[in-house]
């Protein structure tokens, strides 16, 4: 089965400021996915990022980026320039190709700060 | 409009009771997914169904049941509810190149 380890249960940065979230996870597919979800106050489930395990490049949308480490099985989002929008709980996802089956870490709080 | 809704939003029953939460979906997925999210333990898979003769058991389908009514509708029953299944529940439902899941809003349920 597949685990998604997030290890850091809580964050903080200052406005303006980078700041890293942590996932890693086990898996013996070769093909997948894996997903960065923002869930802010109003609960929505919104996607910030994704990756595919084939390709090397790590992806970035705007603020947000990736450090992928496939052998490593480490999947760490970077927020540059935080927002106190950025406020959310971040949860980092997996997805196998076969079945499109999805497990979820238990989620980090970020708080930015003003 | 959303592209999955969820009703109700919220509700609170009292335990015992046989209680439903519906999922509709505009996004033309055959895919669907229901998960319950409880603090320090992320989201978890209660049931899938791939399309409408489709349906699978997830990581935790003890207590629930599913019907796929059509391909928009994904509903979750819970046939007798007890306090432990108190969570915020989640539907879901995936595109066709299995690439990004859209979800509802969340029901909170809670069982007292």
């Amino acid at each position: 089965a597949q685990t998604v380890t997030q290890s850091q249960p809580e964050m903080s940065v200052q406005e303006a400021e980078t700041v890293t979230l942590s996932c890693t996870y086990d898996t013996s597919e070769s093909n997948y996915y894996l997903f960065w979800y923002k869930q802010p106050p109003s609960r929505q489930m919104i996607l910030v990022i994704r990756q595919e395990a084939y390709k090397q490049q790590n992806a970035t949308e705007n603020r947000f980026s990736v450090n992928f480490q496939k052998a490593a099985k480490s999947f760490s989002l970077k927020i540059s320039d935080s927002q106190l929008g950025d406020t959310a709980m971040y949860f980092c996802a997996f997805m196998k190709l076969r079945n499109n089956d999805m497990r979820f870490g238990a989620g980090t709080r970020l708080t930015v700060k003003p | 409009d959303a592209d999955v809704t969820q009703t109700p939003r919220n509700r609170i029953t009292k335990t015992g009771k046989r209680i439903m939460l519906e999922c509709s979906q505009t996004k033309g997925h055959d895919r669907m997914y229901w998960y319950r999210q409880d603090p320090g333990l992320g989201l978890r898979l209660i049931y899938y169904s791939f399309d409408v003769k489709d349906i699978n058991k997830g990581e935790i389908s003890d207590g629930y049941s599913v019907s796929r009514q059509a391909q928009a509708k994904f509903s979750l029953s819970l046939e007798s509810a007890i306090p432990n299944q108190t969570a915020l529940y989640f539907c879901a439902t995936s595109d066709p190149n299995d690439t990004e899941a859209f979800f509802g809003q969340g029901t909170r349920l809670t069982v007292v």
